[in-house]
């Protein structure tokens, strides 16, 4: 099956500094990965869609250069929350779609729970 | 943009009791697509619907596209305890491969 990865799993942070987290598709390519926020009892916001060799595309109301995003690679992403605030505190997850499948279907990592203190 | 909105937030049925989740969009869908994520867990691709008026079946599980594509329905015969969790429709709106994902519908089933 398509395995998606991401690390770390959790991750506790000071205000002010900065997180990077890792989307990973293991056993196939992926020429676009989507990152998810998740608070709590509630859905899922999509908050970019990372193009591999491009620049993201972020959704309306998200800051660019707060949530950096990479895709570097057509099996790795990353998300950078800079400078992370209190609210930025969340579940972020990501998902990745088989481009050898042609597949419809997204393939979510198990989520990065942030917390900033 | 485009809004899904999915009833009941939240349901506790008693194991053996039958349960259905809708899905509603004011816009007409291209697809939709269920996902199920059990309590601090990810969510996972259960199916995807295309054609008005389509109805697929996983055992115990029948989903159905409504024939103007505006909603969906997930039904699920006989609940267990296993089939606890939050289950999201979600869908791609035309011409972009991301996905909208409906509010969700908890359910809680009791033994």
């Amino acid at each position: 099956g398509a395995v998606v990865s991401q690390h770390p799993s959790r991750v506790i942070c000071k205000s002010g500094t900065s997180v990077k987290i890792e989307c990973r598709s293991l056993d196939f390519q992926a020429t676009t990965m989507f990152w998810y926020r998740q608070f709590p009892k509630k859905s899922l916001m999509l908050m970019a869609t990372s193009n591999e060799g491009s620049k993201a595309t972020y959704e309306q109301g998200v800051e660019k250069d707060k949530f950096l995003i990479n895709h570097a690679s057509l099996t790795l992403s990353t998300l950078t929350v800079t400078s992370a605030h209190p609210e930025d505190s969340s579940f972020y997850i990501c998902s990745a779609r088989n481009r050898d499948r042609g597949s419809y279907e997204q393939y979510f990592g198990p989520g990065t729970r942030l917390t900033v203190t | 943009g485009q809004q899904v909105m999915q009833i009941p937030q939240y349901q506790h049925v008693q194991e053996g009791e039958d349960f259905t989740t809708y899905c509603n969009s004011s816009t007409t869908l291209s697809n939709i697509q269920w996902y199920k994520q059990r309590p601090g867990g990810h969510p996972v691709f259960l199916i995807q619907l295309v054609k008005s008026g389509e109805v697929k079946k996983q055992k115990r599980l029948t989903f159905q596209f409504g024939e103007a594509k505006k909603n969906s329905s997930l039904h699920i015969t006989a609940t267990q305890t296993t089939d606890v969790g939050t289950y999201f429709c979600a869908s791609n709106p035309t011409g972009f491969q991301k996905l909208v994902f409906g509010t969700g519908t908890r359910l809680l089933v009791s033994p």
